[in-house]
């Protein structure tokens, strides 16, 4: 079974660009939720999708937004970039995102605004 | 809120001997999951161990077993029998029972565990 597939792995971008993000779950997970990690602030929950539906969301700007697609694919987008929004961006996908369950984590995708 | 807090930074130890990385968390929630994560230089995050609170038995995994002191929030990781392939960043980690709500998965600051051979 293929694991959590984000891509690209690597994205450089200037201030002010715009950036979309995508993850493809496990075959079968239906929530998909994404987190940034920097050295200063570690890992911080940005938003979580199931069924196509926002279901929970993080303190982060509403330049931060994203979407799940029917077959739970996930794409996260970061507009007007900041120098501070340079982070790996991890995305994690479970069966139904319920309290309990193991999250199986991509190995991100490393943004670098310039 | 909850909050997870790893108070070392970083640790070394030899080939084959046996760490424990700590972790403490605060919350007011009563039923919850702990877990502790791997994250190699490869950047991906491995769940090592999980652990219901609400059941006292430690878990264990291999060569992973955790030590949960419910009353103290305490939940540390012990690795037997240490490998190369240890040497990694470990993340602490905390989720209420309802599901992560605004924080998701709580994450500690990391422990950096390097393996001296």
């Amino acid at each position: 079974k293929a694991g959590v597939t984000q891509t690209p792995r690597y994205l450089i971008k200037t201030r002010g660009q715009q950036v979309t993000l995508s993850c493809s779950p496990i075959s079968g997970h239906r929530s998909v939720s994404w987190y940034q990690q920097t050295p200063g602030q570690g890992l911080q929950f940005l938003f979580e999708y199931f069924s196509e539906t926002q279901r929970n969301k993080g303190n982060f700007p509403g330049r931060f937004s994203g979407r799940q697609f029917s077959n739970s694919r996930s794409e996260m987008n970061v507009s007007t970039l900041e120098l501070g929004d340079s982070a790996l961006y991890l995305c994690a996908s479970s069966l139904a995102g319920l309290g309990g369950e193991k999250l199986f984590f991509g190995s991100g995708t490393q943004l670098s605004v310039l | 809120a909850q909050t997870v807090t790893q108070s070392q930074p970083e640790m070394s130890v030899q080939e084959a001997e046996t760490v424990t990385l700590s972790c403490t968390y605060d919350t007011s929630e009563n039923n919850y999951y702990l877990f502790w994560y791997k994250q190699p230089p490869s950047r991906q995050m491995i769940l090592v161990i999980r652990q219901e609170a609400y059941k006292q038995q430690n878990a264990t995994e291999n060569r992973f077993s955790v030590n949960f002191q419910k009353a103290a929030k305490s939940f540390s990781l012990k690795i037997s029998d240490s490998q190369l392939g240890d040497t990694a960043m470990y993340f602490c980690a905390f989720m209420p029972d309802s599901g992560g709500g605004a924080d998701g998965l709580t994450f500690g600051k990391g422990t950096h565990l390097i393996i001296q051979p």
